[in-house]
């Protein structure tokens, strides 16, 4: 199975600041990746797939990037209602897998 | 628009199975692969499985082989899926998933299940 390490697990930022998440591949995906948002209580939702693909009504503040087996979610001038967690997700070979995860709080 | 409208929340004695469905309007499952996810109270996010509604063909993660099993009803447009033995680690938010290429563009609300005697 591939693994998908994400760093960091938790990460604390202002407003206005520009976070980045990563996520690493234990092998290469060919860029089948997606990363999603999770509001508590809430499903997941798409921001990004085919690792730098915006989907269709997400802000242009998130972006994504990478290759291989490195991976990362950019998010430019952070807004309050980005408060979330965030996952990423390997479509390349099945079994399909997520990383651990990373909750975005404001400082 | 699509919508995925998942049943009621389950509360399942051990041993015993559960049986989850998600009801898709807007789009034709059969032309569309749906994935099961979990997530485990404050964890993140478990693959299970898929199935293809126009053929029935099921894949599963290997730890979810003897636990969950995939069907489909084209006529109603709904996915189904079926916990079995039920265990304490089995308590969990169940979604439903609906793939584009890979990626996961719309998901059902999500059912709980709590497995308790």
């Amino acid at each position: 199975d591939i693994q998908m390490t994400q760093s960091p697990a938790s990460l604390s930022a202002s407003l206005g600041e520009t976070v980045t998440i990563e996520c690493r591949a234990s092998e290469d995906i060919y860029n089948g990746l997606a990363w999603y948002q999770q509001k508590p209580g809430k499903s997941p939702q798409l921001l990004i797939y085919n690792a730098n693909s915006l989907h269709t009504g997400v802000p242009s503040r998130f972006s994504g990037s990478g290759s291989g087996t490195q991976y990362s979610l950019k998010i430019n001038s952070l807004q309050s209602e980005d408060v979330a967690s965030y996952f990423c997700q390997q479509y390349y070979d099945y079994p399909w897998t997520f990383g651990g995860g990373t909750k975005l709080e404001l400082k | 628009e699509v919508q995925l409208q998942q049943s009621g929340a389950e509360l399942g004695k051990p041993g015993t199975s559960v049986k989850l469905s998600c009801k898709v309007s807007g789009y034709n499952i059969r032309s569309t692969y749906m994935h099961w996810v979990n997530q485990r109270p404050g964890k993140g996010l478990e693959w299970i499985g898929r199935i293809d509604p126009a053929n029935g063909n099921t894949i599963y993660a290997e730890k979810f082989k003897s636990k969950a099993t995939l069907t489909a009803d084209t006529s109603s447009n709904t996915a189904y899926m079926q916990l079995s033995q039920l265990k304490s680690d089995d308590t969990a938010i169940y979604f439903c998933a609906m793939e584009d290429y890979g990626w996961f563009a719309y998901w059902g609300q999500g059912t709980l299940v709590t497995v308790s005697s």
